[in-house]
């Protein structure tokens, strides 16, 4: 079975500046992708980025990037130039090709940003 | 619609009742998945169609719990006979093939008292 752990409860950083949130995960196949979503206030979980296990370059979306370590099974999200607007839950996901055939969820990231 | 559209938002109801919550996915994504978030915590499976059928339902976590897409569009999550640890915001997903990630809706959130 998947396990994805993501052992920062609560995160803070200063507007402006950058901060990196952890996620680790174990499994014992080789084709999956990793998700990054964002919960607001709102409920709506939103994608943010998304990397393919067999690639080897880390995916990056404007201000978001990851670390993609694949041999230590880490998996970290990088926030740029922090907005207020990137306040929010942060959750790192798994998903197997060949096995269950759903998103393996963590238990997610307190971020918030302060003006 | 453009997004995922779950309904109602919000739901009170009380101890024994039944409930029904309504997804409509996005038009065209074949794969709906329903998921459940406790206070606090990751979103947790509860079952995935593919089309009409069932693919998984391995989630729900008893027989108070059953979901039907019966046209492959909307999906209906039911709780019978609900319960106060049933309270928790369900979300509904659609995704239009592997890898893809999921789009989600803004969930119902259910309290039962």
């Amino acid at each position: 079975a998947q396990t994805v752990t993501q052992s920062q409860p609560e995160m803070s950083v200063q507007e402006a500046e950058t901060v990196t949130l952890s996620c680790t995960y174990d499994t014992s196949e080789n084709n999956y992708y990793l998700f990054w979503y964002k919960q607001p206030p709102s409920r709506q979980m939103i994608l943010v980025i998304r990397q393919e296990a067999y690639k080897q370059q880390n995916a990056t979306e404007n201000r978001f990037s990851v670390n993609f370590q694949k041999a230590a099974k880490s998996f970290s999200l990088k926030i740029s130039d922090s907005q207020l607007g990137d306040t929010a839950m942060y959750f790192c996901a798994f998903f197997s090709v060949a096995g269950a055939n759903n998103l393996f969820f963590g238990t997610g990231t307190r971020l918030t940003v302060i003006p | 619609g453009a997004g995922v559209s779950q309904t109602p938002s919000n739901k009170v109801t009380e101890k024994g009742k039944y409930v029904e919550l309504r997804c409509d996915p996005i038009s065209g994504h074949t794969a709906l998945y329903w998921y459940r978030q406790s206070l606090g915590q990751g979103p947790e499976f509860l079952i995935y169609f593919q089309g009409t059928g069932a693919a998984d339902d391995s989630g729900l976590p008893n027989d108070r719990f059953f979901a039907v897409r019966p046209e492959g569009s909307v999906s209906t999550l039911k709780i019978q006979r609900t319960e106060r640890g049933d309270s928790a915001v369900y979300l509904c997903a659609s995704s239009p093939g592997i890898g893809y990630g999921y789009t989600f809706g803004s969930g119902t959130r259910l309290t039962v008292v």
